[in-house]
């Protein structure tokens, strides 16, 4: 199967640092989504980013695409204590299912 | 807001049993997902449904099928449960067909996830 492949896979930064981290696939793509899943629970969507487009914002939320690497980045801004996380990232290849990474830990240290 | 239930939190079954795991959606959603998900795997998708009686396989099929008799009822069925189905399943919905502006498929809504232990 096709799935997006998120690089680094753990990160511990300081609050108020910035938190960077990559999503690479293989195939061309409709979108490519990032979801968060704080432990134990659902995943909540962030944000979708369109082939067409190669930078969306939302809020503290960077996501930028280059669909000629096939590689995607989700960069969380000036980080909280709230957004330790798993992280992940979803391939839409356009047949009506998300393909999703292994996951991307990020700690956050108060 | 979109709602996802998913009927347990919590379940233990013995080995052998047949165990129903229920999800429901409240958007009138056309797509429905069943995955799990195990440490370092990710998720799996199990098998997805994008309308009513309408299933396809996903990646890890055996040992499952899914039922969906009405458009906010996705089930997912162990048929005889062993050990090393023991994961977390979540179950999600999204937004399919024409009125997509994206394409078929869209942004997903999860349940809370059903971590089932057999033993």
């Amino acid at each position: 199967s096709q799935q997006g492949e998120e690089d680094p896979q753990a990160l511990s930064i300081q609050e108020g640092e910035n938190a960077t981290m990559n999503c690479s696939y293989k195939t061309s793509i409709n979108n490519l989504q990032w979801y968060r899943q704080n432990s134990g629970r659902g995943l909540v969507h962030l944000i979708l980013i369109r082939s067409n487009e190669r930078e969306k914002h939302s809020g503290r939320l960077r996501v930028t695409l280059d669909t000629s690497k096939k590689s995607s980045s989700l960069l969380i801004t000036a980080s909280r204590a709230a957004d330790t996380a798993s992280y992940f990232c979803a391939t839409d290849f356009g047949n009506n299912r998300l393909a999703f990474g292994k996951g991307n830990q990020v700690v956050v240290i108060p | 807001d979109v709602k996802v239930t998913q009927s347990s939190r919590y379940l233990v079954k013995r080995t052998g049993e047949k165990v129903f795991l229920e999800c429901v959606q409240d958007m009138d959603h056309e797509n429905m997902f069943w995955y799990r998900q195990d440490p370092g795997l990710g998720l799996r998708l199990i098998y997805f449904s994008y309308d009513v009686k309408m299933k396809e396989k996903g990646d890890i099929p055996e040992g499952y099928s899914v039922s969906r008799e009405k458009k906010e009822r996705f089930s997912l069925i162990l048929e005889s449960a062993s050990t090393n189905q023991t994961s977390m399943y979540l179950c999600a919905s999204s937004l399919g067909g024409a009125f997509n502006p994206f394409g078929r498929s869209a942004e997903a809504f999860f349940g809370q996830g059903t971590r089932l232990t057999v033993v």
